[in-house]
């Protein structure tokens, strides 16, 4: 069983204010990823790190930030949030050289 | 570029009926290739995975998938449907590097929403 957490859950938040949604993993996994999907839609890849002090933008770009300090934190931070970005916010984790990503619950935010 | 086309965004079957969801690839190389299921409000699980060998792969639940290289195609089946299987299943694919490993990253199809009727 992975054992993959966000938080929060659910966000709802007005224009403008800056947010951090926080994903934890204790697997020791290098490779974190995060996704962003909207309803009834993909994922979309915006952003992965290959560990400690290494991020990247992902496929389809994001105004959203992250910061890979500890090998178990990969927060992801929007520093004015917009009604645009509301969507669902998904973390993952996977060991280097093996596809299989774990996923966490998910995070639904709603900007209004 | 790799991309992934799942055909059919919704499929309904009768409680005890085949499951069949479909998933070609475009690929230069075969790739990894992956069937997650998503719940609602919950994130993605991994339900089967084909990396090498036997092309015939067999997940949770009752799930497998075929991996068939001429047909660039890796469906999902179950004999008989249940009503816990209704849920959004993804198929992804995960380039190979030269050593065969994997590059870590998924591309993901849209999707397709699985309903079950008893």
């Amino acid at each position: 069983e992975a054992d993959i957490y966000q938080t929060p859950r659910y966000l709802v938040i007005g224009t403008g204010k800056k947010i951090t949604l926080e994903c934890s993993q204790t697997m020791g996994h290098d490779k974190m990823y995060w996704y962003q999907q909207d309803p009834g839609m993909e994922l979309h890849l915006i952003h992965y790190s290959y560990g400690v002090n290494s991020t990247e933008k992902g496929d389809l770009s994001s105004e959203s930030t992250v910061s890979r300090i500890r090998t178990e934190h990969f927060p992801l931070t929007l520093e004015s949030a917009r009604p645009s970005h509301t969507s669902q916010y998904l973390c993952a984790s996977s060991i280097p050289g093996l596809a299989s990503q774990y996923f966490g619950p998910g995070t639904r935010l709603l900007v209004l | 570029a790799q991309s992934v086309t799942q055909l059919g965004s919704h499929v309904s079957v009768s409680e005890g009926a085949l499951v069949l969801l479909r998933c070609n690839y475009s690929s230069s190389v075969p790739p990894y290739l992956f069937w997650y299921v998503q719940y609602p409000n919950q994130g993605l699980q991994l339900l089967l995975k084909y990396t090498t060998g036997a092309t015939l792969v067999k997940g949770i639940n009752g799930f497998e998938a075929e991996f068939k290289k001429s047909e660039t195609s890796f469906h999902l089946t179950k004999p008989s449907a249940h009503m816990s299987d209704a849920a959004e299943y993804f198929c992804a694919v995960s380039a190979r590097n030269a050593g065969g490993t994997s590059y870590g990253k998924l591309t993901f199809g849209q999707g397709t929403i699985l309903t079950v009727h008893p």
